[in-house]
């Protein structure tokens, strides 16, 4: 697609239950990585996917959280039984690499916007 | 580690004004830096960004950064504010390898008239 696609982008839940968020990367971005924003908080950095793989899970919170990506492109990211401090907007950024020069660029997507009653 | 500060959260100036949004980073090697925008409703988009090319770096809607490494810093300038550029602004850091952005908390620009 022409730019980084979010779904939802809003979900309300009830404490405990399960949400899955979903990212639609830049078509042959191959490094795709999620934020959480939090008010007052920044930008947290949650996992880094290069791929299909995850060299970097190291931002995950706890292990209620976790992320696939398929075939190079879509990921989902999973929070299981939600809890109220999981109440964010959470950040897809796809680049085609960052390390380098001349393409190091993250390009966002608009979040998906999750509260946890 | 890699990070970088902003100092003040909330900065406002008039219409005309010169902004100035301050960025200091912490880096064991020499870092790439940039500025990112962010919209109300919106996501973040690339302001400007240094790679060692040059220390006065250039973005977009009058935009520009000085890279000075004795003061470890990345300010962010625009000489003269326009109602538009109320938005939240996020200095960042990549990581070892290059492979990871790191924010700062961001500093809120209110434009007033």
């Amino acid at each position: 697609g022409a730019g980084v696609s979010q779904s939802p982008s809003n979900k309300v839940t009830e404490k405990g239950k399960d949400v899955e968020l979903r990212c639609d990367p830049i078509s042959g971005h191959t490094a795709l990585y999620w934020y959480r924003q939090s008010l007052g908080q920044g930008l947290e950095f949650l996992i880094y996917f290069q791929g299909n793989s995850a060299p970097d899970k190291s931002g995950l919170p706890s292990d209620r959280f976790s992320a696939e990506r398929t075939g190079g492109s879509v990921s989902t990211l999973t929070i299981q039984r939600t809890q109220q401090e999981d109440s964010a907007v959470y950040l897809c950024a796809s680049s085609l690499d960052l390390t380098r020069v001349d393409t190091g660029e993250l390009f966002f997507g608009e979040g998906s916007r999750l509260t946890v009653l | 580690a890699q990070s970088v500060t902003q100092l003040g959260s909330h900065v406002s100036v008039s219409e005309g004004a010169l902004v100035l949004l301050r960025c200091n980073y912490s880096s064991s090697v020499p870092p790439y830096l940039f500025w990112y925008v962010q919209y109300p409703n919106q996501g973040l988009q690339l302001l400007l960004k240094y790679t060692s090319a040059a220390t006065l770096v250039k973005g977009i809607n009058g935009f520009e950064a000085e890279f000075k490494k004795s003061e470890t810093s990345f300010h962010l300038t625009k000489p003269s504010a326009h109602m538009s550029d109320a938005a939240e602004y996020f200095c960042a850091v990549s990581g070892p390898g290059g492979n990871k952005l790191t924010f700062g908390t961001g500093t809120q620009l209110k434009v007033e008239l």
